[in-house]
């Protein structure tokens, strides 16, 4: 079974651009979550997307935005990026986060380096 | 708030066993997960606890104290390979995930 897969990998934008992430979770799950990561901060929750719809939303300004397709695979989008947007950004999905001991399995991530 | 403490970084030495502590403060409880993650890759589970007791998993085993709001992570018969960053993290009533800063873990030959 493939795993989660994001693109691009890497990515460098400018201060004011915008930026989309692309995340593909294993084939059958529902759910899919996206974390910002940055060194010492750990994993900061943005949200979370279950069947076409947000779940669940972490404390993130409205810059950070997300949708999911029917497929399940699901886009985050940051408008007019700060360089503090600077980070990892993972994706995780699983079959369903509110089943208990369901694991979320993770992306390689998407580091995005804003100048 | 909610909050994550686990230590920043512990040095251990090959072959030998190392805890790592988590204290966690979250609006409700639904669990406790602990995950590896080595330099430059994406987090890999280890294990969940949502009932107070020691769950073991080969070299590796996880605690919980609900009460205490406490969990460890125990490493028996540490290997170079077990050089990597290990995640505490709670999830809350609303099922969202707060994790911890993340523990370095150092293991010298």
């Amino acid at each position: 079974k493939a795993g989660v897969t994001q693109t691009p990998r890497y990515l460098i934008k400018t201060r004011g651009q915008q930026v989309t992430l692309s995340c593909s979770p294993i084939s059958g799950h529902r759910s899919v979550s996206w974390y910002q990561q940055t060194p010492g901060q750990g994993l900061q929750f943005l949200f979370e997307y279950f069947s076409e719809t947000q779940r669940n939303k972490g404390n993130f300004p409205g810059r950070f935005s997300g949708r999911q397709f029917s497929n399940s695979r699901s886009e985050m989008n940051v408008s007019t990026l700060e360089l503090g947007d600077s980070a990892l950004y993972l994706c995780a999905s699983s079959l369903n986060t509110r089943d208990l001991q369901e694991t979320q399995y993770f992306g390689p991530g998407t580091r995005l380096l804003v100048l | 708030g909610q909050n994550i403490d686990q230590p920043t970084e512990m040095t251990a030495t090959e072959g030998a066993i190392v805890q790592i502590n988590c204290t966690y403060q979250t609006s409700g409880f639904n669990g406790l997960f602990w995950y590896q993650q080595h330099a430059g890759e994406a987090p890999t589970f280890l294990s969940y606890n949502v009932l107070d007791g020691l769950e073991e998993k080969g070299r590796f085993s996880s605690f919980l104290s609900r009460s205490k709001g406490y969990s460890y992570l125990l490493l028996k018969e540490l290997q170079m390979k077990d050089s990597a960053s290990y995640l505490c993290a709670s999830m809350d009533s609303n099922y969202q995930l707060i994790w911890g800063a993340g523990t370095k873990l150092i293991i010298k030959p």
